[in-house]
């Protein structure tokens, strides 16, 4: 597509509940992250794939939180047990190789577990 | 990566350039700088990247000084619609090198 596609673009949940996000990239993009922003916060790296491997995963904040990447193109973010502070805004981008000329953002999908 | 720093806010009154500085002075020889902003409750946005060279695209310029310890992101002619927090972030390019690290950014308000 012309754009990074994600979905649902809002979310509302019962703490406890499992959900899941989902990112579908740039066509040829072979790089994918995961950022979330929280209410009136910078944005916090969560995790970055190159194909469907994900070299780096450090931004997870905890093993509730699981990322998957399948035929280098969509990716689903999961999150187990979602608990209130879950609540933010989970963005997706995607980039070609080296980044050239920069990431490109989905609107996100705002979070808001009750 | 490198760290960054800009102020937290700024004013620039609209039809007027907007000059936004970044000081960038651990940046090493092969770590780009980019410019992204946020404008409130969208995804950030691409503005424009440069390792040495000052460059230029249809939304900004990008001044780097000679030392590249530090940069200025130049919005010609500011609109009431380029209102948005801007990041400045210095990364490694040249291949997948992972994420970019967004800091606190300045939150540029244009006013009529």
């Amino acid at each position: 597509g012309a754009g990074v596609s994600q979905s649902p673009s809002n979310k509302v949940t019962e703490k406890g509940k499992d959900v899941e996000l989902r990112c579908d990239p740039i066509s040829g993009h072979t790089a994918l992250y995961w950022y979330r922003q929280s209410l009136g916060q910078g944005l916090e790296f969560l995790i970055y794939f190159q194909g469907n491997s994900a070299p780096d995963k450090s931004g997870l904040p905890s093993d509730r939180f699981s990322a998957e990447r399948t035929g280098g193109s969509v990716s689903t973010l999961t999150i187990q047990r979602t608990q209130q502070e879950d609540s933010a805004v989970y963005l997706c981008a995607s980039s070609l190789p080296g980044r050239l000329g920069g990431y490109t953002f989905g609107s996100g999908t705002r979070l808001t577990v009750v | 990566d490198a760290k960054t720093t800009q102020p937290p806010s700024m004013d620039c009154a609209e039809g007027r350039a907007a000059n936004l500085p970044c000081n960038h002075s651990t940046i090493s020889g092969n770590e780009y700088v980019y410019w992204y902003r946020q404008i409130h409750s969208q995804g950030p946005q691409y503005i424009i990247h440069g390792l040495k060279n000052n460059e230029t695209n249809e939304m900004a310029s990008l001044i780097i000084t000679e030392d590249r310890k530090s940069s200025t992101l130049i919005l010609p002619h500011a609109t009431l619609r380029d209102t948005a927090v801007y990041y400045c972030i210095v990364s490694a390019g040249g291949g997948n090198t992972g994420k970019l690290i967004f800091g606190q950014g300045t939150t540029l308000q244009v006013k009529p």
